[in-house]
């Protein structure tokens, strides 16, 4: 099955810039989406289909996916950007498949 | 308003069984992709199994043969039986929305979980 990866941690200070990478086999010819999980609450869809941001999510956060490698983008990082951050895209075999998460520290 | 609300999970015994409901308002479960994703604590996010709009399902690996997905229509819900239950599916389980616009389906909505605790 296909599998992504990511790096477990990054840390950024406010007003900087994060970037979170989710590596794969030929990602690129994948869709990907990105979701924010804070501390004790559900998943929130951020970015999908590699750099679309969904109705309310601020232009701060943004997409890439070239090679072997999506990367998602947050710039002008807020205390209330510290979460963990998951890739995800659709299999070929019927299933969908997660990165095993960033967690995102604001120093 | 879409609204997602799971309920179901509790202490259950391994080998035991267990079947969560997931509580639709705002759309119609068979009109969209279903799916539930779990969460063992303090790791990352697992999907576990869809139900398209035309009632076809698949399943993660790790749990096929043990879980089925179907929904009500009748009353707008999602249900997971869970049967044979390990430790290992200790998790939080989500229902979740996938919204297809073009071919991808990213995950739009989620409920806020609820937790199954598999343990003797």
């Amino acid at each position: 099955s296909y599998v992504l990866t990511q790096s477990p941690s990054v840390s950024v200070a406010p007003g900087e810039t994060a970037r979170i990478a989710c590596g794969g086999n030929n990602i690129e010819s994948k869709s990907v989406h990105w979701y924010q999980q804070r501390p004790g609450q559900a998943p929130v869809l951020v970015v999908q289909d590699d750099s679309d941001r969904p109705s309310g999510i601020p232009d701060r956060f943004s997409g890439s996916n070239s090679g072997n490698t999506a990367t998602l983008t947050i710039s002008r990082v807020e205390v209330g950007d510290e979460a963990d951050y998951y890739c995800q895209v659709w299999d070929s075999s019927d299933s969908y498949v997660f990165g095993s998460g960033t967690k995102v520290t604001v120093l | 308003e879409v609204q997602l609300v799971e309920s179901g999970g509790g202490l259950v015994q391994p080998g035991g069984l267990l079947r969560l409901s997931c509580a639709a308002s705002g759309f119609l479960v068979n009109s969209d992709y279903m799916n539930w994703v779990r969460q063992a604590p303090g790791k990352g996010l697992e999907w576990v199994s869809i139900i398209y709009a035309d009632g076809s399902t698949y399943y993660a690996d790790s749990v096929k043969g043990r879980f089925t997905v179907s929904r009500d229509n009748s009353n707008n819900t999602l249900s997971l039986q869970m049967n044979s239950l390990r430790a290992e599916d200790t998790a939080v389980y989500y229902c979740a929305r996938a919204y297809c616009p073009g071919d991808s389906c990213p995950f739009v909505s989620w409920g806020q979980g609820t937790l199954v605790t598999v343990s003797s």
